[in-house]
């Protein structure tokens, strides 16, 4: 059975400084990692996904995660965050499909972004 | 674009009533999914459909039902609505079920049951 966890259920942040979101996930298959953005009252927006190859996987509004196979983690970065990066962030973890025969999707329990002048 | 949209955005229901969550996709994607967000926690899966009349359930799916008789529409349905139903509702979409592809989520439909 696949789980993931994030550490930190809230992370605090001046502006302009850097911030990293831990996830760590177990799954006795192959994984396919997603981390997701929800801003206040709105739906959930990809931020990046890794299916394979490199390791490092970049993402939209300067986001990056890497992917570390002997850690079991995929840490969420980003080198100077913005007010409007206020949000709550989801990591998930994939066997292969969203839901059915293809495989599942699991999310963490969220991570709380806040960011402050 | 539209996209996945939801309505109602907000609903009150009082315990033992029925009602009926809309989803509709104008993407002609194949897969559509319902999703549960409690407070605290991440996403649920509902139900999911494969295609105009094919659904399964996933891994919440008591108290809930669903009908695909077209492409573009999914709704949910709360039957004899208890508190613990009381939660966020996802609707989402996908061309195919894999990873490969991305999926969209609508914004969302917050529902209180008292």
């Amino acid at each position: 059975a696949q789980s993931v966890t994030q550490l930190d259920s809230q992370v605090p942040v001046f502006e302009e400084a850097p911030v990293e979101l831990r996830c760590n996930y177990s799954s006795s298959v192959s994984v396919y990692l997603f981390w997701y953005v929800q801003y206040p009252n709105q739906g959930l927006q990809l931020l990046l996904k890794y299916l394979s190859g490199s390791t490092l996987v970049k993402g939209i509004n300067g986001f990056e995660a890497e992917f570390n196979k002997s850690q079991t983690s995929f840490h969420l970065r980003k080198p100077s965050v913005h007010i409007s990066d206020t949000a709550e962030y989801f990591c998930a973890v994939s066997d292969g499909g969203y839901g059915g025969s293809q495989g599942n999707l699991i999310f963490g329990k969220g991570t709380k972004l806040s960011v402050k002048p | 674009n539209a996209g996945v949209t939801q309505t109602p955005k907000f609903r009150i229901l009082k315990i033992g009533q029925s009602m009926t969550l809309q989803c509709t996709q104008d993407m002609n994607h194949n897969y559509m999914y319902w999703y549960r967000q409690d407070p605290g926690m991440g996403l649920k899966l509902i139900y999911y459909s494969v295609g105009a009349g094919i659904t399964d359930k996933g891994e919440v799916p008591n108290g809930y039902n669903v009908s695909r008789s077209t492409t573009e529409d999914f709704p949910l349905r709360l039957e004899l609505a208890a508190p613990s139903q009381t939660s966020v509702y996802f609707c989402a979409s996908s061309p195919t079920g894999v990873v490969a592809d991305t999926i969209y989520f609508g914004e969302g439909s917050w529902l209180t049951v008292v």
